[in-house]
């Protein structure tokens, strides 16, 4: 069975302090592995696509990496605004749906 | 950018009413996804859409759920008989094909008393 694990459940951080989320899978085959933002009361907002191990993306303060097992999303130099949920999700061979991991709730003090 | 638009962004219904959530998929896109959050939980697949069927469905998808494209813009997701446990957050999403990113909408929040 596919699944995603994501790590930690919730982080605090001050403003500036950088960290890394972790997102760890096990799925058949990857066809994508994505990471979304998600504010309360909100849609997942997408942020990235990573297809192959070693493959990096980044914007702004954030930055995704892929290995063959798991991704990290690393944020640095954070800002309050940064503050949100950070979804992880993975999409195995074909047209399928995304599995999705339960998130890293993500607080940023001032 | 264009964006999935989702409405209503609240529904709240009396538990065996029926209910349609409305959705609007980013206009080039051709594959089309409902997916449910129940508080506190992950989000969790319902069903995918292309070429005006069904191309994959989950458990929770069962015979109370329907999807439809009446016209060349909007994709709606219906319930039939509503459960108290049918109460969630109901995202949908859309994609240029597989392995290119699900855009979503900001849901409509689904309330059964």
């Amino acid at each position: 069975e596919d699944q995603v694990t994501q790590s930690p459940e919730a982080l605090r951080l001050q403003e500036g302090e950088s960290s890394s989320l972790n997102c760890s899978y096990t799925v058949s085959g990857l066809r994508g592995l994505f990471w979304y933002r998600q504010d309360p009361g909100k849609g997942p907002e997408f942020l990235f696509t990573l297809y192959s191990a070693g493959e990096e993306k980044e914007k702004e303060r954030l930055k995704a990496t892929l290995t063959k097992k798991e991704s990290f999303l690393h944020i640095t130099a954070p800002k309050p605004e940064d503050s949100a949920t950070y979804l992880c999700a993975v999409q195995p061979p074909g047209n399928t749906p995304l599995v999705f991991g339960k998130g890293t709730r993500l607080s940023v003090i001032a | 950018e264009p964006e999935v638009t989702q409405t209503p962004s609240h529904q709240v219904t009396q538990m065996g009413q029926e209910v349609i959530l409305r959705c609007v998929p980013i206009s080039n896109h051709l594959y089309f996804y409902w997916y449910r959050q129940i508080l506190g939980q992950k989000v969790e697949f319902l069903v995918s859409f292309y070429n005006n069927e069904i191309s994959e469905k989950s458990e929770i998808f069962d015979d109370q759920f329907s999807v439809e494209r009446p016209d060349g813009s909007n994709f709606t997701l219906k319930i039939r008989s509503t459960k108290l446990e049918d109460s969630a957050m109901y995202f949908c999403a859309s994609s240029e094909g597989g392995g290119k990113a699900q855009h979503f909408g900001d849901g409509t929040r689904l309330s059964i008393l």
